[in-house]
């Protein structure tokens, strides 16, 4: 069946450091990818997707592209601040463009020192 | 800013005890989901609901579990008889589904509630 796979974590970087975060992915057909985010204390909240082949998600600095050719969704930020500590979760949904049923990785936790 | 509202953020129950976990959905959404994270592992799906019935479920959501919409704005999820892998995280989520499709609009989680089973 369809399933994520995201790195494991925590991942703990300085203040202004890159991030990466990979993310793959196994489906048929047409997945729409996801990347969520839950801050201490709070709900999963949604911070980008991309919905096709090549589409590239942004949002808050952060960016993923979906690449059909590695089967990946890889999270990325050219400089992370304290306040992007959270655990970030890579999801997809099977069916084109619904946001319901989603398939979810383990989560990455990240901790940014200022 | 609309959220949706989850209660209790914790509770501790016995083994074989039943359990209620309480959601109150973004009052215009229409689709209502319920997921769950045991410690360590994926966020799984569980169940989605909409005009007052089970959409979709998976092969976790068994005879133990149910849904309801009691009164319009709660959205229940009760474990009738809990065992001790039945402690997890529980998350509710909402869409708005407007036009009677679910892939429209962002998918809304609450805070979560954990459930220990000792």
């Amino acid at each position: 069946g369809d399933s994520v796979t995201q790195m494991e974590g925590p991942v703990t970087l300085s203040e202004e450091a890159f991030l990466t975060i990979n993310c793959t992915y196994t489906a048929t057909g047409y997945p729409s990818l996801f990347w969520y985010v839950q801050y201490p204390g709070e709900g999963l909240q949604l911070l980008l997707k991309a919905t096709k082949a090549d589409d590239k998600g942004s949002n808050k600095g952060f960016e993923a592209t979906y690449r059909k050719e590695t089967t990946s969704f890889h999270l990325e930020k050219g400089s992370v601040q304290v306040s992007d500590s959270a655990v970030y979760f890579c999801a997809l949904s099977d069916r084109r463009g619904s946001q319901g049923n989603l398939i979810f990785g383990k989560g990455t936790k990240l901790s940014v020192k200022p | 800013e609309p959220e949706v509202t989850q209660t209790p953020s914790h509770q501790v129950t016995q083994m074989g005890q039943e359990v209620i976990l309480r959601c109150v959905p973004i009052s215009n959404h229409l689709y209502f989901y319920w997921y769950r994270q045991i410690l360590g592992q994926k966020v799984e799906f569980l169940v989605s609901f909409y005009n007052n019935e089970i959409s979709e479920k998976s092969e976790i959501f068994d005879d133990q579990f149910s849904v309801e919409r009691p009164d319009g704005s709660n959205f229940t999820l009760k474990i009738r008889s809990t065992k001790l892998e039945d402690s997890a995280m529980y998350f509710c989520a909402s869409i708005s589904g407007q036009g009677g499709l679910a892939g429209t609009g962002e998918l809304f989680f609450g805070e979560g509630s954990r459930l220990t089973v000792l």
